[in-house]
Order: C-alpha cells, then structure tokens, then sequence
C-alpha cells in the first residue's frame, strides 16, 4: 500500500490564483515526519518544508502555507496568489521514526504536477 | 545550490553495460542516501551510507551496488543494465542520519538513459 498519496496528478491555474495541493500518509508509527519538496522543469529536488508529527501548528513561509491533520493524516499545501515560476512537480514524503528508522529514508507521493498560466 | 555534487549530469550508455554514478555530500555531512525516480515506480529510496557502513537498504536491485569513501564521497555502480534502469538517479546527504538531524538536501541528479 502507498504510504503516501497525491490523489492531484496534475492542476493547472492562472496566476494570481489560490491552488492547493493535497497529501494523505499513512502509517503507525507515532514518531514521523512530513516534508515537502518541489521539482522544477531543471530536475532538481527542492526542499520546501518539514513537520514532525508532534507538531500540529500550521505553518506559514510567505506565499506558501501548509495544514497538517493527524485526525485525517493529511498535509496539505497551499499557495496563495500562484505565479508563473510556481509550475513544478510537488511531493509529499514520509520518514517513519518509532522503530530507529533512517530520518533519510523518504517514502514519497506520485507528485502533483503544478502549471500556472500566465 | 544544495551543496551536494552530482557527477555525471547526464550519461547515455547501452544494456549489459556498467556505470558509475558520483556524488559529494555536502560539506560536514557524514549520511549519504540513493534514490531513484522513474515514471513506473517514481521516487524511490536506494541505500543509505553512514560514515563509510551500509546504514539502510531500499529497494536496490542485486546489479547495483554503492560505497561510500573515506573522504565520505559516495559511488553508486550500476551493472548489466537494462532499459528500465533508465531514470535519475538523486544523491542526498545528511548531518548523520539520525533522526532528529536537519532535513536531507538533495543534488541535482544524474539522468541515466539505456539504449
């Protein structure tokens, strides 16, 4: 079963558009991490953000915020007011702690594939 | 710049043949990890190296096989390839691997093609 689920293969918007991008995980362990991570068209993997599973704090870094739901194991991005230089692939990944698992060891989503249009 | 170093950026080669992926951690960093990503099976995790040991194994195929050096770089070998091989291959590294280290920061990658 996948650990992670991006169920948004692709979302396409217009800039200046409000876009979310969903992530469900599962596991059983009580000691995890959630990350997200952003590809562009150059192939490179972008960290973008990390949550331990202790901290259910929303989190908000200029134009991208991201809601974390133990009750419905999701962790959610959203990107307010989208611009062209947004369009990328976007993963959600898993590392599992409670049996001294690798912090490094990421299981990832699919991705979502994000276009914004000008 | 992530500070991980990824070497080739591209490689081209044919099946049965063997290659061999480099990578340079980021300065201090004493974990390496593999991963692969593929349209079939997307990001996978490969093997992580800690500190010149095998840490922890993914899904890595019997034909690869990887090693990390004194000065921590990273090599991973790939042999006997077949078409599906094709992908590209990330290289990431870490503080040391454990748990409660800084999130693991990624190269650019290496675009493996079997023709």
């Amino acid at each position: 079963a996948q650990k992670v689920t991006q169920a948004q293969t692709e979302i396409s918007v217009v800039e200046k558009e409000d876009v979310t991008l969903d992530c469900v995980y599962e596991t059983r362990d009580t000691t995890y991490y959630l990350f997200w991570y952003k590809q562009p068209p150059s192939g490179e993997l972008v960290f973008l953000i990390r949550r331990n599973s202790f901290d259910e704090q929303n989190e908000i870094s200029g134009r991208y915020s991201w809601n974390f739901q133990k009750s419905t194991s999701s962790f959610n991005f959203t990107i307010t007011a989208s611009q062209v230089v947004d369009s990328a692939v976007y993963f959600c990944a898993l590392s599992e702690g409670d049996r001294g698992s690798t912090l490094g060891r990421l299981y990832f989503g699919r991705g979502t594939q994000l276009t914004v249009w000008p | 710049d992530s500070g991980v170093t990824q070497t080739p950026k591209h490689l081209i080669t044919a099946t049965g043949q063997r290659v061999t992926l480099r990578c340079s951690p980021r300065s201090g960093d004493l974990s390496v990890y593999w991963y692969q990503q593929s349209l079939d099976q997307g990001l996978q995790f490969l093997i992580q190296y800690y500190n010149g040991e095998e840490r922890a194994k993914g899904n890595i195929l019997e034909r690869f096989s990887a090693q990390q050096f004194p000065d921590l770089h990273s090599e991973l070998n790939l042999s006997s390839l077949e078409l599906g091989d094709s992908a590209l291959y990330f290289c990431a590294s870490s503080a040391t691997g454990d748990y409660y280290n800084s999130p693991l920061h990624f190269g650019n990658g290496t675009r493996l093609t079997v023709t």
